[in-house]
């Protein structure tokens, strides 16, 4: 149980082009999921955390206008990076906590998306 | 200071030996505290998770977390070549991730 799907596996896009990435829960309900980048060799840093019915909370550092989340379901939450530069180019990954689940929770990953933006 | 920190290593063990893995974090009042496991080009995975003082052991793995010196850690027994892997650790609601610590364990 508690599985998350994350689509797609892997894209490549041209810089100044948008990409929209997806995760979901396929066996739980989840009010909150959160959004990691990790580029080579270095540790996951979380973006921002979505939440259900509302704006998502970002952290210190990231852009909201340029990765744009929305949390429209219980079970779907959707990344998108707008304007995709090089620099952009990482492995990001979603998370989700099942409803029922407390703050102190473990999280369950989808299997990231691996985006290159040429 | 970081919020967590780890020895990114490698770390390398023979084949059959304990692995020991370390993790700081800066928040003292952290209350959760969870190790992944990391393969190269995929997403962690849950190995443990811990929220009180002293050991819990789960098959070859034994969670050890200290508050009072703001420790957590991870002892491999028997490692095996599969265990290769960076080793993350997390602390908090959010997950907070150390940088890894990566583990090569040769036959």
């Amino acid at each position: 149980g508690a599985v998350v799907s994350q689509h797609p596996s892997w894209v490549i896009c041209k810089s100044g082009t948008s990409v929209k990435i997806e995760c979901r829960s396929l066996d739980f309900q989840a009010t909150t999921m959160f959004w990691y980048r990790q580029f080579p060799k270095q540790s996951l840093m979380l973006m921002a955390t979505s939440n259900e019915g509302s704006k998502a909370t970002y952290e210190q550092g990231v852009e909201k206008d340029k990765f744009l989340i929305n949390h429209a379901s219980l079970t779907l939450s959707t990344l998108t990076v707008t304007s995709a530069h090089p620099e952009d180019s990482s492995f990001y990954i979603c998370s989700a906590r099942p409803y029922q689940g407390t703050s102190n929770s473990p999280l369950h990953f989808g299997n990231g998306t691996r985006l290159t933006v040429t | 200071q970081k919020e967590v920190e780890q020895n990114s290593g490698p770390l390398s063990v023979p084949e059959g030996a304990i692995a020991s893995l370390n993790c700081t974090y800066s928040d003292r009042g952290s209350q959760s505290f969870f190790w992944y496991r990391q393969y190269s080009g995929k997403s962690p995975e849950l190995i443990m998770s811990i929220y009180s003082n002293g050991d819990k052991e789960d098959g070859r793995f034994t969670a050890q977390l200290n508050k009072a010196s703001q420790y957590v850690s991870l002892l491999i027994r028997d490692s095996q070549p599969s265990d290769s892997a960076t080793y993350l650790c997390a602390v908090k609601n959010k997950l907070i991730f150390g940088t890894g610590t990566r583990l090569q364990v040769f036959p």
